[in-house]
């Protein structure tokens, strides 16, 4: 059974580009939320997709959007990159809004010069 | 402002030396608390989640436990394997994300 995916590993860009990140749940999970954290920082909630809808979102920038596919995968896209954007970006995906147990990604290191 | 405080911030045991790491919370109604296990550089792996206040639950050498205002992970003959970084999550009731806490960085040294 395969586990939450995310791509790319590792990803480096500079200042003022795009990125998008991607993931794709557990199998059997409908529901994709992303985390941000920095060094030596606990996660911290972006948003929340289901039924390809964001359902919640974090004290993030509209800089910060999202979207999920019919097969539940998703994108976390983040516009105008500053320096301070550079993170691990984790996925968690789990079944269902209201279920309790979230499923994390190995997560996609992003530096931005 | 809902708040989630793990304590210590690092922790250096030597094999076999049990210790306990704690996890205090101030949510306006708590859902579940859970506690997961991160590695450098990867995501955080799920262990336990806990619901109400004397609930306890155990996985080899890991055992967590929950009151009404915190939950402490207990470590039992600790081995170099369990050198990780563990986090603290809650959920407050209705459907709301996890709020995390910073973390407790566990070295367990040979």
């Amino acid at each position: 059974d395969a586990g939450v995916t995310q791509s790319p590993t590792h990803l480096i860009k500079t200042r003022g580009q795009q990125v998008t990140l991607r993931c794709s749940p557990k199998s059997g999970h409908d529901t994709v939320s992303w985390y941000q954290q920095a060094l030596g920082q606990g996660p911290q909630f972006i948003f929340q997709y289901y039924e390809e809808e964001e359902r919640q979102r974090g004290n993030f920038p509209d800089r910060f959007s999202g979207h999920q596919f019919p097969n539940y995968s998703s994108e976390l896209n983040v516009n105008a990159l500053l320096l301070g954007d550079s993170a691990l970006y984790l996925c968690a995906s789990s079944a269902g809004t209201i279920t309790d147990t979230q499923y994390f990604g190995p997560g996609t290191r992003l530096t931005v010069l | 402002e809902d708040q989630v405080t793990q304590s210590p911030e690092a922790l250096r045991l030597q094999e076999g030396e049990s210790s306990s790491l704690n996890c205090s919370y101030t949510v306006s109604g708590l859902r579940g608390l859970f506690w997961y296990r991160q590695d450098p550089g990867k995501g955080p792996e799920f262990l336990f989640t806990l619901y109400s206040a004397g609930e306890e639950k155990e996985k080899e050498r890991l055992k967590a436990t929950l009151t009404k205002k915190e939950s402490f992970l207990h470590i039992t003959a600790p081995k170099p394997e369990d050198s990780a970084t563990y986090l603290c999550a809650v959920r407050i009731a209705g459907n709301t994300p996890l709020v995390f806490g910073k973390g407790t960085r566990l070295s367990v040294i040979a």
